[in-house]
């Protein structure tokens, strides 16, 4: 069946880089689009980006300068990264899937805690 | 970017009531060919967002028959029939005609 779930650090500091790991099972990447969600408490759900089935990406101007996303598909595994993070960026990190398109965002993983701490 | 406000329910809604949750666009979400994007969520205590109904009213794969979705191009309603506990979490709308991707601040309902 459909899987996904996220991996990360739990804790980084004010200024470092984040990086949190999808692995999804049960799909392919090279047919669907794989979305990055995140949920903070100052601003709730956020769209941060996407990376398309056939790997080009789509970045929110709320953190594009700061953020990537890439896949390895022979490991299914999706990855996000952010730099220069702040306090505020703590928060519940989630990858989801979609169609592409028009389409609406119909499994998501577990979702990971990150806390952006000294 | 898209704004989405969503009201508040009167909660606790006592169990077997049927609740209402709206959500309004700041642009209408009626594409050209028909098709209203907006979807709703359901975020239990603890999970991530689940998928209840996407082009507004279309329930998503396993969804009760419970939950319907209706509206306009910027006003829309998800109505819960005879809620039950596991309906209990915080139910958000979304909505995909556009990126960025915008999501409701979410509804919060409680069981009585």
């Amino acid at each position: 069946q459909v899987q996904l779930k996220e991996t990360g650090p739990g804790l980084v500091q004010p200024t470092q880089t984040l990086s949190i790991t999808c692995t999804v099972s049960g799909f392919s990447l090279t047919s669907y689009y794989m979305q990055w969600v995140r949920q903070t408490p100052g601003k709730g759900l956020e769209w941060m980006g996407f990376i398309r089935s056939g790997g080009s990406t789509e970045y929110n101007s709320e953190f594009k300068s700061r953020l990537s996303i890439s896949r390895d598909t022979s490991k299914n595994q999706v990855f996000l990264k952010m730099n220069s993070l702040k306090t505020e960026d703590t928060g519940v990190y989630y990858c989801a899937r979609d169609h592409g398109g028009y389409s609406p965002f119909d499994y998501w993983g577990q979702g990971v805690m990150v806390t952006v701490s000294s | 970017d898209i704004v989405m406000t969503q009201g508040a329910l009167p909660n606790p809604v006592p169990s077997g009531e049927s609740a209402s949750i709206t959500c309004q666009s700041s642009k209408s979400l009626l594409h050209s060919n028909g098709k209203t994007y907006l979807n709703w969520y359901l975020q239990r205590p603890g999970q991530s967002p689940q998928l209840l109904i996407y082009w507004m009213s279309t329930r998503a794969s396993g969804v009760s028959d419970r939950f319907s979705g209706s509206g306009s191009g910027t006003d829309f309603t998800l109505k819960i029939s005879s809620v039950e506990a596991e309906d209990v979490g915080v139910y958000y709308c979304q909505q995909f005609l556009e990126y960025p991707r915008t999501f409701g601040g979410g509804t919060k309902l409680e069981l009585k």
